[in-house]
């Protein structure tokens, strides 16, 4: 059982938008440096959110993220085919000195 | 541009032992925290390992005391030392970056290295 919570799967048409929560049953997740990592099938992860709501260069405006207690969310606006994958959320825990990653989601554009 | 690649991944028995190693190229390497991340088959990440740019390492509970990690800057060059592997050891194992997008998130991943344990 992962530390974080995600949905196994969300489908969205394209140029909808979608959302994916995260939520922790740890307290000890330090959910400020939560971040989200997009997976193409055979890739290795990209960073695509970190410290909940900020974009690396280079990411898509489309997407987004934002935390409410302990829950935190990846927005997808404007689905493109492309954004098909799996998105992990991946968090520290001060505590323990260690990271951990939810369960992973995975996107169908229909 | 930044590039990680992982190598010395292997089909090994349970109870085995293996090395993996990671190159960097394109960064400054001794300036970032690095860490392992595998992804057992047809799963989720695990987060197996890291270690700070001062040398301060860290592992999951899974791995503590079986794998060891460390750098080697001027070659800039981590490995990770795995002990007493088992069937749950089996996964692509990822090196990581982290450090251009705050200290917590892994900012670039290399392609992964196959470990297999089985006998």
């Amino acid at each position: 059982q992962s530390a974080l919570t995600q949905p196994a799967a969300v489908s969205g048409s394209p140029g909808q938008s979608i959302t994916i929560s995260c939520s922790g049953s740890n307290s000890d997740i330090n959910y400020k440096y939560l971040s989200w990592y997009q997976q193409h099938p055979g890739k290795a992860p990209t960073l695509i959110i970190f410290d909940v709501k900020n974009r690396p260069s280079g990411v898509s405006p489309r997407f987004s993220g934002s935390r409410s207690g302990n829950t935190a969310s990846l927005t997808i606006s404007g689905l493109q085919s492309e954004d098909e994958a799996d998105y992990y959320c991946g968090s520290y825990v001060s505590s323990s000195i260690r990271w951990v990653f939810g369960g992973g989601t995975s996107l169908t554009v229909l | 541009e930044v590039q990680l690649v992982e190598s010395g991944g292997d089909l090994v028995q349970p109870g085995g032992s293996l090395r993996l190693s990671c190159v960097g190229s394109g960064f400054a390497f001794r300036t970032y925290d690095l860490h392992w991340v595998r992804q057992s088959p047809g799963k989720g990440l695990e987060w197996v390992s890291g270690i700070r740019t001062g040398g301060d390492t860290h592992y999951s509970v899974s791995v503590k005391g079986r794998f060891t990690i460390s750098r080697q800057n001027d070659n800039n060059y981590l490995s990770l030392q795995m002990k007493n592997l088992g069937p749950g050891d089996t996964a692509i194992y990822y090196c990581a970056r982290a450090g251009a997008s705050g200290w917590y998130a892994f900012d670039s991943w290399g392609q992964g290295t196959v470990v297999t344990v089985s006998s």
